[in-house]
Parts: structure tokens; sequence; C-alpha cells
């Protein structure tokens, strides 16, 4: 079984659509977790973190749920420069071990 | 400030041949990790270094595959006798604990191709 497990999508929505993403992981040790984007041909950049109490930043809200092992990223109102491809990351806080989901492709749609 | 950096950004090879990939990590982090990603695939981890203890070479795929960290800063990942598979992006990533998580800041990679 996978560390991290992500819907691959893709998700074609329009703009303005609100669209939400789950990841699902197995470790329940696990301690971080973050979303990370990544554009096509580029390096994965750090979206979010994700705290136990849940957060947002703008039109992104992020949430954990520890009994059920999953987060969700949920994006509001989106955007055309939305479109990108979502990594979930989860972590045992010991520095070394981030596991990465393979990814859900996003597309946001004229 | 400044990101992590790496060189060269692209690298074609031939088959055969060895290849050092070069990451420049952000000052004062004291963990660097190295990854692969080939086309439309995930990441996949090869090594980790945090500061002085011994790396974490779990995910080197075979005995071609080294690294090193001098003076816990600049890291070089060598592949000898490349093979066509060895083609990927190899990113390096570099992190401090912010609160009470480690947060990963990647470079934007170095792209190899293997002829």
């Amino acid at each position: 079984r996978k560390e991290v497990e992500q819907d691959p999508g893709p998700f074609n929505v329009p703009e303005g659509a609100t669209v939400a993403f789950n990841c699902t992981y197995s470790n329940s040790a696990s301690q971080s977790f973050f979303w990370y984007r990544q554009d096509c041909r580029k390096e994965p950049k750090l979206l979010m973190s994700v705290y136990s109490s849940g957060n947002e930043d703008g039109r992104f809200t992020a949430q954990l749920n520890r009994a059920s092992q999953y987060i969700s990223l949920l994006i509001r109102d989106s955007k055309l420069s939305d479109s990108a491809t979502y990594l979930c990351v989860v972590n045992l806080n010991t520095g070394n071990q981030f596991y990465f989901g393979t990814g859900t492709s996003l597309t946001v749609i004229p | 400030g400044a990101g992590v950096s790496q060189s060269p950004s692209n690298k074609v090879t031939e088959k055969g041949k060895d290849v050092e990939l070069r990451c420049d990590p952000i000052s004062g982090h004291t963990a660097l990790y190295w990854y692969r990603q080939s086309l439309g695939q995930g990441l996949e981890f090869l090594i980790y270094f945090q500061g002085n203890s011994a790396p974490d070479k779990s995910g080197l795929p075979s005995d071609r595959f080294s690294a090193e960290r001098t003076g816990g800063s600049v890291s070089t990942l060598t592949i000898q006798r490349t093979q066509q598979e060895d083609s990927a992006v190899y990113l390096c990533a570099s992190s401090s604990k912010s609160g009470t998580a480690y947060e990963q800041y990647f470079g934007p990679g170095t792209r190899l191709t293997v002829t």
C-alpha cells in the first residue's frame, strides 16, 4: 500500500468554480502535512502546511482529519493560474521521511 | 532570500559516461534531499543528509549512484556509467524546521538526458 494516495484526476473546472482534492495517508504516526503545487516542467513549490485545526490562505483551505487519515485542499473561485498538479505530502517529523503523493492534475478552463 | 540552486540546469550525456549534479541548499538549512522525477511520474526519494549524521541512502537505485555533502552545505550527486533509464529530472531540496514541522524547499532541478 502506498504511503500517500491521491486521485490523479484530471480535474477540469471552469473559472470561478470551487474544487476539492483529497489525499489519504497510511502511517498513523505522520505528524506534518503539506500541499505543494507543481507547474509543468517546474519544481514543486510549497503551497501551504496543513494544521490540525485546519487553515486558510486566501482562496485556499486545507483540512486534516487524523481519525480517517486524510487531508483535503479546497480552492474557491478558481483562476486560470491555479492550473497545476497538486501534491499531497506527509512527514513523520523525523526530517527525512517525506512521502509524496503522485499528484492531482487541475486545469481551470476559461 | 536565495533559494535552493542546482547546476547544471540541463545535462545531456552519452550512455556509459559519469555525471555530477550539484546542489546549493538554502543557507542555514541542515537537511538536504535528493529526488528524481521521471516524465509524468511522482517524486522518487534518493538520499537524505542531516547535519553531520550518516546519510540515509535507502532510496539510491543502484551502486552507480552516490552523493556527498561537503561542509554541511553543498551536495553533489554522482551517477557513474549512466544508463538511458537514468534520464529524469533530479531535484534537490533543503529543509528547516518551522515550528514543529519540517518544510522542504526545492531547487529548479537538473534535467538529465542519457543518449
